[in-house]
């Protein structure tokens, strides 16, 4: 089966520009989560979605991020405007239900704001 | 809440030699328990789980862990270590979240092999 597909791979942006992670889930996982990793951490969870609904959005910073999965498939996070801080591998994974027993990771951006 | 402290952030070991990577977990409810590993530049691979049934857990690339309740530890250990093993590894617990579950990871460590 195809994994999680992410894109773009790599983005170097200025501080207070905007900014937009794509993820295509595993077809038929009907949960999607987004994890932001900053060097030298574990990944953080930001949010979580159950189909097209969110499930848990507690630690994403909503003055700044927001997250969509429309239609219950892929799914987009956007940052704006984008701090140094913001500077992170964004991780999407995928689980066919609730993630109790683990789920598959895409690949990552990596952002770099300057 | 759950949690999980990996103790050593770095651990060094000669080609040949024994693994240990250690993870502590904190869960108010019989845990599930993962190991992850990250190769530069990409995404996390889930080396093997811990759900129910026997404690010890074989993984991919030779790898194994046993769970001990009696110590809350989840400790991944490999007999014998291959330079292909350097990497960085990531301990997580499921966790009950608002209205559903979730991975939280440890804050990972690196593992140096060297010949």
């Amino acid at each position: 089966e195809a994994g999680v597909a992410q894109s773009p791979r790599y983005k170097i942006i200025e501080k207070r520009q905007s900014v937009a992670f794509w993820c295509n889930p595993i077809s038929g996982h009907a949960t999607l989560y987004w994890y932001q990793q900053i060097l030298g951490q574990g990944p953080k969870l930001l949010i979580q979605f159950q189909n097209n609904g969110v499930v848990d959005d507690s630690q994403l910073p909503k003055d700044r991020f927001s997250a969509e999965r429309l239609k219950g498939v892929d799914s987009t996070l956007k940052i704006q405007p984008a701090k140094l801080e913001d500077s992170a591998v964004y991780l999407c994974a995928s689980s066919p239900r609730q993630g109790l027993f683990g789920y598959t990771f895409g690949s990552g951006t990596r952002l770099t704001v300057v | 809440a759950q949690s999980v402290t990996q103790l050593g952030s770095h651990v060094s070991v000669s080609e040949g030699a024994l693994v240990l990577l250690r993870c502590n977990y904190s869960s108010s409810v019989p845990p599930y328990l993962f190991w992850y590993v990250q190769y530069p530049n990409q995404g996390l691979q889930l080396l093997l789980k811990y759900t129910t049934g026997a404690t010890l857990v074989k993984g991919i690339n030779g790898f194994e862990a046993e769970f001990k309740k009696s110590e809350t530890s989840f400790h991944l250990t490999k007999p014998s270590a291959h330079m292909s093993d350097a990497a960085e590894y990531f301990c997580a617990v499921s966790a009950y979240i608002q209205a559903g579950t979730a991975l939280i990871f440890g804050k990972g460590t690196t593992l140096s092999v060297s010949s």
